[in-house]
């Protein structure tokens, strides 16, 4: 069975800092998509980046860059030059044709 | 670019009392739509998901219902609400599975 698996459920960082949040997967596909989604307090869910596992590059958007690591099935989240608007609930999901979300990971910036 | 148009924000029902809440698309046609629900601000449990009209899919059975009566629209429904209906509901598409989900701006509902 398909699971995603946060081990995080609550992370902090300091405003301009690094934070990475973990994310791993179990499946036995060859082919999905793994995504992040932010979850603000106003509760909108945002996508903030995806990877292509047939894709060996790691996916990059701005600040938000992850560490796809295939063989291990683990999908890691770095957020760099952290700021006060990217507190928030942050999920990982898979995808094939069924999509499976983890549980979150709270994300607390301090000033 | 697709939009999802979600109401209403926020709903506060009786115990007992029918539900309604409705989602609409934007931009796109033939949309996989799906109902999940966020209880405690937490994790998302799927409850519905439909791949065409009148095509529903019950992820797990419960109080609630959905309709999609037309390509664009889809419903979720409840005769009579719980306590235990209460929570964070987002209806999503997704149109292939590499693009994700595109979420509407979900409702609270609050059953007392």
């Amino acid at each position: 069975a398909q699971t995603v698996t946060q081990s995080q459920p609550e992370m902090s960082v300091q405003e301009a800092e690094t934070v990475t949040l973990s994310c791993t997967y179990d499946t036995s596909e060859s082919d999905y998509y793994l995504f992040w989604y932010k979850q603000p307090p106003s509760r909108q869910m945002i996508l903030v980046i995806r990877q292509e596992a047939y894709k060996q590059q790691n996916a990059t958007e701005n600040r938000f860059s992850v560490n796809f690591q295939k063989a291990a099935k683990s999908f890691s989240l770095k957020i760099s030059d952290s700021q006060l608007g990217d507190a928030a609930m942050y999920f990982c999901a898979y995808s094939t044709n069924q999509f499976y979300f983890g549980t979150g990971t709270s994300l607390t910036v301090i000033p | 670019s697709q939009t999802i148009h979600q109401w209403p924000a926020t709903l506060v029902q009786p115990v007992g009392s029918p539900l309604s809440l409705e989602c609409t698309v934007e931009g796109t046609s033939n949309p996989n739509l799906y109902w999940y629900r966020q209880a405690a601000g937490r994790g998302l449990q799927l409850l519905f998901y439909s791949v065409g009209i009148g095509q529903i899919s019950s992820e797990v059975p419960q109080n609630l219902s959905a309709s999609r009566p037309q390509d664009r629209q889809f419903i979720l429904s409840s005769k009579k609400l719980l306590l235990s209906d209460s929570g964070f509901y987002l209806c999503a598409l997704k149109l292939h599975p590499n693009y994700g989900y595109t979420f509407g701006s979900g409702t609270r509902l609050t059953v007392v």
